[in-house]
């Protein structure tokens, strides 16, 4: 299985700056014959299930802010908040869809400063 | 607008079999562009992605549960289901059914999510 490391762990952000989060996958999930990394991101409220934010590492979901965004090729990769809003407090999960099983970062839980 | 909605019993004796269903709305799990997939997040930790079914039959599950797992569809309820077995404690979680991409793998919409606590 690929192994996903999400760092931090938690994060805590004053309204209106920006918050990064950090993705390593334990092997490549860039398809080179693609071009595409295989990699997503999830937003998760509490007492609600993931939200897909992110798709092929740097596609914004419709209707998702354009506040946020994801960037990184292979093994690395990030998820940007330009300008931490309250609603963004969430647990943030990194998705590796390369190959089967698909694993999930093990979670970064962002918080107001 | 795609929902989904799981329903099951929400306690489960250890050894005995989880069986949980999934009720689709607005899609059909016939439809040949998506998997319809269960994952579960123990209390208070991360995502564990447990298999999917497609609407040939073809399923597909995670190695380290596949000789207890079962993902079966009932096309003509609109639904999909999970049979878990030979359960411990360990598998207490909150189980989400969710629709999955062909490719993109994306995930995307989720139900709700129902706890499944084992215990005897």
């Amino acid at each position: 299985d690929i192994v996903m490391t999400q760092s931090p762990d938690s994060l805590a952000v004053s309204l209106g700056e920006r918050a990064t989060i950090n993705c390593k996958s334990s092997q490549t999930v860039l398809y080179t014959s693609k071009n595409e990394n295989y990699l997503a991101w999830y937003q998760q409220k509490p007492g609600q299930p993931p939200k897909l934010l992110i798709y092929w590492a740097s596609t914004r979901e419709s209707g998702v802010p354009d506040r946020f965004s994801g960037s990184g090729s292979g093994t690395d990769f990030t998820l940007s908040i330009s300008s931490l809003q309250a609603e963004d407090v969430a647990v943030y999960y990194c998705q590796q869809y390369y190959s089967t099983p698909i694993t999930f970062g093990q979670g970064t839980r962002l918080e107001i400063k | 607008q795609v929902q989904l909605q799981e329903s099951g019993p929400g306690l489960v004796k250890p050894s005995e079999t989880l069986s949980l269903t999934c009720t689709v709305s607005g899609d059909s799990v016939r439809s040949s562009s998506y998997y319809w997939t269960w994952i579960r997040q123990p209390p208070g930790k991360g995502l564990e992605w447990i298999g999917y079914i497609y609407y040939s039959g073809s399923t597909n599950y995670k190695p380290s549960l596949q000789s207890r797992v079962t993902i079966s569809v009932d096309m003509s309820k609109n639904q999909f289901s999970l049979k878990l077995a030979s359960v411990t404690a360990a598998d207490t979680a909150v189980y989400y059914c969710a629709r999955e991409g062909l490719m993109p793998r994306r995930i995307d919409p989720w139900g709700q999510g129902t706890l499944v606590t084992v215990s005897s």
